[in-house]
């Protein structure tokens, strides 16, 4: 069964960094793209991006995160690693991790518990 | 590319049927049968319910259906009960090669 965890939650500063992960279990890690998904408090779902952790490193991204989202998997871990600067209020959400399949238009599951971040000063 | 539109509430009496709509673009809905649908109780993380427009996960139960004319995805649920009462998503992949969501709908079982 696949499982996820993912780390805990954060409260950050406007204008600082977050780095968040998730660590797989239970299939062989580097045969499905990861997806990053937020949701604002109240709010609907918003897609991020997605990277295939194999070793190509392939990654998309959501337009509006480019420039401020770096995405990157540690395979001797297992863990996928989201990296945003640049944070202001608006960043506040639980940031989940997916399951995807093998390639970038194949269906994600989300299966990790949610990651809450706080952006406030 | 734009969030896709959906209904932002629907309601329904127990055993009912409701349908949900999910409309996009040829550039992703219309594009694609890369369509899914999420389920999202309050406090808990989505869960996904229909993919590739029609297909079902094991385990969910068959009174969900989705299905796609055109630009316009739809969720169907039949035999409504009250458990079904939660916010739904759709989602799907587009053109750029990302994925892009709905704005949801609140299910609200009468």
């Amino acid at each position: 069964e696949v499982q996820v965890v993912q780390s805990g939650p954060e409260v950050k500063r406007p204008g600082a960094t977050m780095k968040i992960s998730c660590k797989f279990s239970g299939y062989t890690f580097t045969d499905y793209f990861i997806h990053w998904v937020r949701q604002a408090p109240g709010k609907g779902l918003q897609w991020m991006g997605q990277i295939d952790p194999d070793e190509d490193r392939e990654v998309v991204f959501e337009e509006r995160f480019q420039g401020r989202l770096t995405l990157n998997a540690d395979m001797s871990e297992d863990t996928v690693y989201m990296e945003m600067t640049s944070l202001t209020p608006e960043d506040t959400a639980t940031y989940y991790c997916a399951v995807g399949g093998a390639t970038l238009m194949d269906p994600f599951e989300i299966r990790g518990q949610g990651t809450m971040v706080t952006v406030s000063s | 590319h734009s969030a896709l539109t959906q209904p932002a509430s629907v309601s329904g009496s127990p055993g009912q049927a409701i349908t949900i709509s999910c409309t996009g673009t040829s550039s992703d809905v219309g594009g694609f049968e890369s369509v899914a649908w999420f389920q999202q109780h309050p406090g808990t993380a989505p869960q996904v319910i229909i993919y590739d427009v029609s297909k079902r996960p094991s385990g969910v139960s068959h009174r969900f259906s989705g299905s796609k004319s055109g630009n316009t995805a739809s969720l169907t649920i039949s035999g409504l009960q009250t458990e079904d009462e939660s916010d739904y998503y759709c989602v799907s992949y587009t053109t750029s090669s990302t994925w892009v969501f709905g704005g949801g709908t609140k299910l609200t079982v009468l």
